[in-house]
């Protein structure tokens, strides 16, 4: 099956830093999506990228899809923005194939 | 809008017996829902994918006999977890893809089941 890794696994951030996320897979996709998994463990949706970009306040991501990565950019994080990042993939059926995430920490 | 519930969003049991999850698709319908586990510190896991009005597909590994799914209509999906075991105890959470459109799942809040 298809693989994604995630970089870097921990990442520890002052408040007011920018940070990129990257999320490499092993295959084409037809589906890429960014989650913030919450301390209560809900998952966040931040963007449904298969490919190009896209921007939602302080976020942006980017997925250039025939190099098979995605980037994920927090501009001037805050200590809400704490938790675990996913990448997640689907190529072919509508299933989803996670990332092993990256644990952000934005410390005042 | 795109809302999906969990019930219950925790649930203690004793060793043997056995717990339903309900996941509900509040503001759309969902031909597909999907049925995830993550262990603590970990990442999630695809347990089974669950169709309406047909049988639900399990990944390798994952007993369909002891997690049992029912996707009775297009905003409700059921995962009965049958004579539960400690090693059962972990976080469940689901998700649904919008009936036709594109590919985003969208997930709930997950149920934390603990088997004593």
């Amino acid at each position: 099956g298809i693989q994604v890794e995630q970089s870097p696994p921990d990442l520890i951030l002052q408040e007011g830093a920018n940070s990129t996320l990257r999320c490499n897979f092993s295959d084409s996709v037809n589906n890429l999506q960014w989650f913030h998994q919450n301390p209560w463990g809900q998952l966040i949706n931040l963007f449904y990228i298969p490919s190009g970009t896209k921007q939602n306040g302080r976020l942006s991501a980017t997925t250039v899809a025939t190099e098979r990565y995605s980037l994920l950019y927090i501009s001037s994080s805050q200590t809400t923005d704490s938790g675990v990042y996913f990448c997640a993939v689907g190529a072919g059926s509508y299933q989803l194939t996670f990332g092993k995430g990256t644990k952000l920490s934005v410390i005042p | 809008g795109a809302v999906v519930s969990q019930h219950p969003s925790w649930v203690i049991c004793k060793s043997g017996t056995s717990v339903k999850i309900e996941c509900r698709s509040l503001d759309f319908q969902a031909t597909t829902m999907f049925w995830y586990r993550q262990f603590p510190k970990q990442s999630l896991m695809l347990m089974a994918t669950s169709n309406e009005g047909s049988k639900a597909t399990y990944e390798q590994g994952v007993e369909k006999d002891k997690f049992l799914i029912n996707h009775a209509s297009l905003t409700l999906s059921t995962l009965t977890v049958t004579s539960a075991h400690p090693e059962d105890s972990s976080f469940y959470i689901c998700s649904a893809k919008l009936a036709g459109g594109r590919n985003e799942q969208f997930f709930g809040p997950g149920t934390r089941l603990t088997v004593l």
